[in-house]
């Protein structure tokens, strides 16, 4: 089977520095995705990490670790219009559809 | 178009009636995916889409759902004698390529309401 855990819910203050962790067992592997989903809005990409390591964007970072089924999504930097969801997705080996954990709802405050 | 665009995005309907929801993809994507997000969750495969042919349904709960593409880019995804429980999002996505390690886009959803 498949399965993704993450967070329900977590706060951090303005300006500050906030990681959102994952951890997957999925048949195979062949990436994983980070999106965002404002309330009522559609789920936009993020990043995605395929190898090992840190990737970089801007405030955001994601890093993975396919031997533990690990990632983290890091924000820098953090600011309000960073309040949304934050969706980890899998691809497994040969799937035919994204699988989505159910999201870990961050609420930044002044 | 520019983006996944959802057609209509907001639904209320009566319980037995049924609904059609519209999906027009990123022009040039071959695949088309069907999600369902309930409040608090996160999406839930429906369907998958390769051109015209449906690649995957396994998603589908049961026969009262169903969702064509008869000529490879838009789709529609048919609700039969609706439930209550089917009161969700309903998001469409579409990547360029089908399969594995694609990044989907997402439309903003058809939000449907049975009452």
């Amino acid at each position: 089977g498949q399965n993704i855990d993450q967070p329900t819910e977590m706060t951090a203050t303005e300006g500050a520095i906030v990681q959102i962790n994952c951890t997957y067992q999925t048949s195979g592997f062949n990436g994983l995705f980070w999106y965002q989903q404002h309330a009522g809005e559609a789920p936009t990409f993020l990043s995605y990490n395929v190898l090992d390591g840190l990737e970089e964007k801007g405030r955001f970072s994601s890093f993975l670790s396919r031997s533990k089924g690990y990632s983290y999504l890091l924000l820098k930097e953090l600011q309000m219009k960073d309040s949304a969801s934050y969706l980890c997705a899998v691809w497994g080996t040969g799937a035919n559809n994204l699988f989505f954990g159910t999201g870990t709802r961050l609420t930044v405050i002044p | 178009g520019a983006g996944v665009s959802q057609t209509p995005s907001n639904k209320v309907t009566e319980k037995g009636k049924y609904v059609e929801l519209r999906c027009d993809p990123i022009s040039g994507h071959t695949a088309l995916y069907w999600y369902r997000q309930s409040l608090g969750q996160g999406p839930e495969f429906l369907i998958y889409f390769q051109g015209t042919g449906a690649a995957d349904d396994s998603g589908l709960p049961n026969d009262r759902f169903f969702a064509v593409r008869p000529e490879g880019s838009v789709s529609t995804l048919k609700i039969q004698r609706t439930e209550r429980g089917d009161s969700a999002v309903y998001l469409c996505a579409s990547s360029l390529g089908g399969g594995s390690g694609n990044t989907i886009y997402f439309g903003e959803g058809s939000w449907l309401t049975v009452v």
